[in-house]
């Protein structure tokens, strides 16, 4: 079956580092690939996604690329800011399943000022 | 647009008791699924939808019913509660748009089962 696997956390950075959440696939279809965040106390909500290869998502300053040659879809942002802080999901669906979704473990994100 | 609303938002039920998790949605979505959130684990899916009177099971459905009479509704219920059911649970509806399918989630029901 499909499958995501993304780097284990928690991940803790200075305001205005980089940041990379990396995100690898398996999947027998063709999926599309999704981040997104959950804030403390709420419910998860799209920050980006992809829908083919070479495809480049981006919101808030965060992007990430879809590579079908590495099955990867890592999640990247310049310069964080507190407010950045939060889990982050990657996850991939595609037409067969939907409302399925398949999701990552998440990674924690802490920013420090 | 209210999107994805669930109650209650918070629950504590004692073993053995039988409740009701209420989501709805008014985007005229037609896939809605329940999903359950354990620290270190995601998100694993416990029953879906892909219309009214369609639902079928997910990943980890023992211990859970859902029905979808409406397009709007899709309540979750738990039969006889156990400690392993204390979880966070959000309720997800989507569409597809070409072959892209994205989810909108509701702000999720933290319940404990003593």
């Amino acid at each position: 079956g499909d499958s995501v696997t993304q780097m284990e956390g928690p991940v803790t950075l200075s305001e205005e580092a980089f940041l990379t959440i990396n995100c690898t696939y398996t999947a027998t279809g063709y999926p599309s690939l999704f981040w997104y965040v959950q804030y403390p106390g709420e419910g998860l909500q799209l920050l980006l996604k992809a829908t083919k290869a070479d495809d480049k998502g981006s919101n808030k300053g965060f992007e990430a690329t879809y590579r079908k040659e590495t099955t990867s879809f890592h999640l990247e942002k310049g310069s964080v800011q507190v407010s950045d802080s939060a889990v982050y999901f990657c996850a991939l669906s595609d037409r067969t399943n939907a409302g399925k979704s398949t999701f990552g473990d998440g990674t924690t994100l802490t920013v420090k000022p | 647009n209210a999107g994805v609303t669930q109650t209650p938002k918070f629950q504590v039920l004692k073993t053995g008791q039988s409740m009701t998790l209420q989501c709805a949605q008014d985007m005229n979505h037609e896939y809605m699924s329940w999903y359950r959130q354990d620290p270190g684990m995601g998100l694993r899916l416990i029953h879906y939808s892909v219309g009214a009177g369609i639902t079928d099971q997910g990943e980890v459905p023992n211990g859970y019913n859902v029905s979808r009479s409406t397009t709007e509704d899709f309540p979750l219920r738990l039969l006889s509660a156990a400690p392993s059911q204390t979880s966070v649970y959000f309720c997800a509806s989507s569409y597809l748009q070409g072959s892209t399918d994205t989810q909108y989630f509701g702000p999720g029901t933290r319940l404990t089962v003593l």
